[in-house]
């Protein structure tokens, strides 16, 4: 089973890129990688999904290495509005006896002035 | 606008005692879910269901059952409430039967409290 693991924490300022690397090393065939974001007392919200090498919405870019063992969110020009815990999740393409997602423990981001 | 929604909010409750708590979207999705989001764990599957009367466990279902009699409706009922799943719980749906790679729409979430 694909086990995530990201930074439990990241600060960063107005106007940065901020990059947030979750790490999968067991990522089976089937599985896509997704980000979703949350906000205090709210579900999380879908950012970005892919497969392998990059995606890019008007939002974020996901990176996606070769190996597929880690993928890199990026939030272009940060603001205080993104503030927020970020999750990366695995999970398989297809229903299955076995299929899971598997959700990483979130990485706080805090942004600064 | 189609939503997810969530009911109660808040629930305080006795070990011991049944609890259900409600999920209804009006996306009109085939699949839905329940998490429970605890400090340090994420979000963790305990049920999802492929659409009407299908249900199926997820990595923390002990303790819990869901039963799927219609599209909008999945309730989530913990037989004898326990002080470890205090917690709380978030309901999601999504479109199509391609599982995690759906799009997720989730509610607002039920903080429980099992004293």
């Amino acid at each position: 089973l694909a086990k995530t693991t990201q930074p439990i924490s990241m600060d960063s300022y107005e106007g940065q890129e901020v990059n947030i690397t979750c790490s999968h090393n067991n990522i089976a065939t089937n599985d896509y990688i997704t980000w979703y974001q949350q906000f205090p007392s709210q579900g999380p919200r879908f950012i970005i999904q892919g497969y392998k090498t990059k995606v890019t919405n008007e939002v974020a870019s996901l990176f996606i290495p070769a190996d597929r063992k880690s993928s890199t969110l990026s939030l272009p020009r940060v603001s205080l509005s993104d503030t927020a815990v970020y999750y990366c999740l695995v999970g398989a393409a297809a229903w299955g006896s076995n299929y899971q997602l598997i959700w990483g423990a979130g990485t706080k981001l805090i942004i600064k002035p | 606008d189609a939503e997810i929604t969530q009911s109660p909010r808040h629930k305080i409750t006795e070990t011991g005692r049944q609890v259900t708590l409600a999920c209804h979207q009006t996306w009109n999705h085939n699949n839905m879910f329940w998490y429970r989001q605890d400090l340090g764990h994420g979000l963790r599957l305990i049920h999802y269901s492929y659409g009407v009367h299908d249900t199926n466990k997820g990595e923390v279902s002990d303790g819990y059952s869901v039963s799927r009699s219609n599209t909008e409706d999945l309730p989530l009922t913990l037989e004898s409430a326990a002080s470890s799943q205090t917690s709380v719980y978030f309901c999601a749906s999504s479109e199509s039967k391609r599982g995690g790679t759906d799009t997720q729409y989730f509610g607002p979430g039920t903080r429980l409290t099992v004293l």
